[in-house]
């Protein structure tokens, strides 16, 4: 069974500071998500992630994979009140893990909370 | 291009009721998922469809818990009766194809009483 294991949960961070949210998964696999979620919204898509080395960014946020330590990242560079939300980490299995596509295992979510 | 539209948007009910939520995905867009969402968990997938046909419900609880997508496009979750843990926000998404990148609705928060 695939776990997936955000760290940390949660994440108090200054403004202006650098942090990075980690993601790791226990099942071989060759594509990941990132998504972010308001209070009370649903989820929007950040990065996807589809092969091992993969590297994106947007804004001040960037996404990693390295499929083969099972672990990606999201940098956040010189954070700002508006990166404030629950990120999350999706994890699709596909023919490398030996299932179909499109069946996402989700972590736990880190809450974000950007202080001035 | 339109979103995916979920309804309703909230819904209370007491334990042992049913009900029932609609979903119309991305024009255009051939699979089809509901998921759940339990107040501060990661959503969780209940079913994935292709067109008209069930991929994937491995994770649905079938004795309470049903959906269909009759024509391929619009598709419905249905649960009865409800139980307490039930209470959660029901995500439907929509993808190109099974390996493209899913787009979520905006939900429906369902609280049982």
């Amino acid at each position: 069974e695939l776990k997936v294991e955000q760290n940390p949960l949660f994440l108090s961070m200054q403004e202006g500071k650098n942090y990075t949210i980690y993601c790791n998964y226990s099942t071989t696999s060759d594509r990941l998500y990132w998504y972010r979620q308001d209070p009370g919204k649903s989820l929007e898509s950040l990065f996807v992630l589809l092969s091992n080395g993969a590297v994106k960014q947007e804004g001040r946020l960037m996404a990693s994979l390295d499929t083969k330590a099972r672990l990606s990242t999201l940098h956040i560079t010189a954070a700002v009140h508006d990166l404030s939300a629950t990120y999350f980490c999706a994890v699709d299995m596909g023919w490398a893990g030996g299932t179909s596509y499109g069946k996402l295992t989700f972590g736990q979510g880190t809450i974000l909370t950007v202080h001035p | 291009e339109a979103g995916v539209a979920q309804s309703p948007r909230y819904k209370i009910i007491e334990k042992r009721q049913s009900v029932a939520f609609w979903c119309n995905p991305i024009s255009g867009h051939a699979t089809l998922y509901w998921y759940q969402q339990i107040l501060g968990q990661g959503p969780k997938l209940l079913i994935q469809f292709q067109n008209n046909g069930v991929v994937d419900d491995s994770q649905l609880p079938k004795d309470r818990f049903s959906a269909e997508r009759l024509k391929g496009v619009d598709s419905t979750l249905k649960i009865q009766p409800a139980k307490l843990e039930d209470s959660a926000v029901y995500l439907c998404a929509s993808s190109r194809g099974a390996e493209s990148e899913q787009f979520f609705g905006p939900g429906t928060r369902l609280t049982v009483l």
